[in-house]
């Protein structure tokens, strides 16, 4: 599986718009980015995935450049609770799921 | 209604003891998985079962053995516990399609402590 390499740690304050990358530079042809979200004391929880361009729902936005090396979460206009750990991943996406998590992205929003 | 539920939420046992976990989903996935969070925060998959057979299994210890009943359950066994052992241990399911799916879905996590 690719691996992925984001920023440890990001602050932010509410109201903002906050952007973390993740670089994939050995994604394969075949393989989704996806991105999860994880609470203190919680489970990952599913927030996005795509495979090139932009992916956008009701949480966030996935920007996918043409090269797919990289990637783009974008979180709009965070509050309080957004103070998580997102977590890029890569990977084929089909069959059976062995999910490869990094480090993640500490993100603290502050008020 | 709870998606995916694991019992205990918090285990504290001495070394040596031999304890599981219990895991549920009522989603109607055919797929589930047990994963370890130990204290520097590192998620990784330990194993992985569908429809009752396993189907992934990492480097774990044979101390670890998980069961499938049914497609909705899947326990984890641990004999002859170990300090290392402490860790948040997530149960996951996923509905294996083929296609398109990495959205799994955790539980709230097993807090076990080796004391």
């Amino acid at each position: 599986l690719a691996k992925t390499t984001q920023p440890i740690s990001m602050d932010s304050y509410e109201g903002q718009e906050v952007n973390i990358t993740c670089s994939h530079n050995n994604i394969a042809t075949n393989d989704y980015i996806t991105w999860y979200q994880q609470f203190p004391s919680q489970g990952p929880r599913f927030i996005i995935q795509g495979y090139k361009t932009k992916v956008t729902n009701e949480v966030a936005s996935l920007f996918i450049p043409a090269d797919r090396k990289s990637s783009t979460l974008s979180l709009p206009r965070v509050s309080l609770s957004d103070t998580a750990v997102y977590y890029c991943l890569v990977g084929d996406g089909t069959g059976f799921q062995k999910l490869v998590f990094g480090t993640g992205t500490r993100l603290l929003v502050s008020p | 209604d709870t998606a995916v539920s694991q019992t205990p939420k918090y285990l504290v046992t001495q070394m040596g003891n031999d304890k599981s976990i219990k895991c549920e989903q009522n989603l109607g996935h055919d797929t589930m998985y047990w994963y370890k969070q130990d204290s520097k925060k590192f998620l990784k998959i330990m194993f992985s079962y569908n429809n009752k057979e396993l189907i992934i299994n990492e480097t774990v210890p044979n101390r670890f053995s998980p069961k499938s009943p049914d497609k909705a359950h899947l326990n984890l066994h641990i004999n002859s516990l170990e300090l290392g052992d402490s860790a948040v241990y997530f149960c996951a399911s996923s509905l294996v399609k083929g296609a398109l799916s990495y959205e799994q879905y955790f539980g709230p996590g097993t807090r076990l402590t080796v004391t």
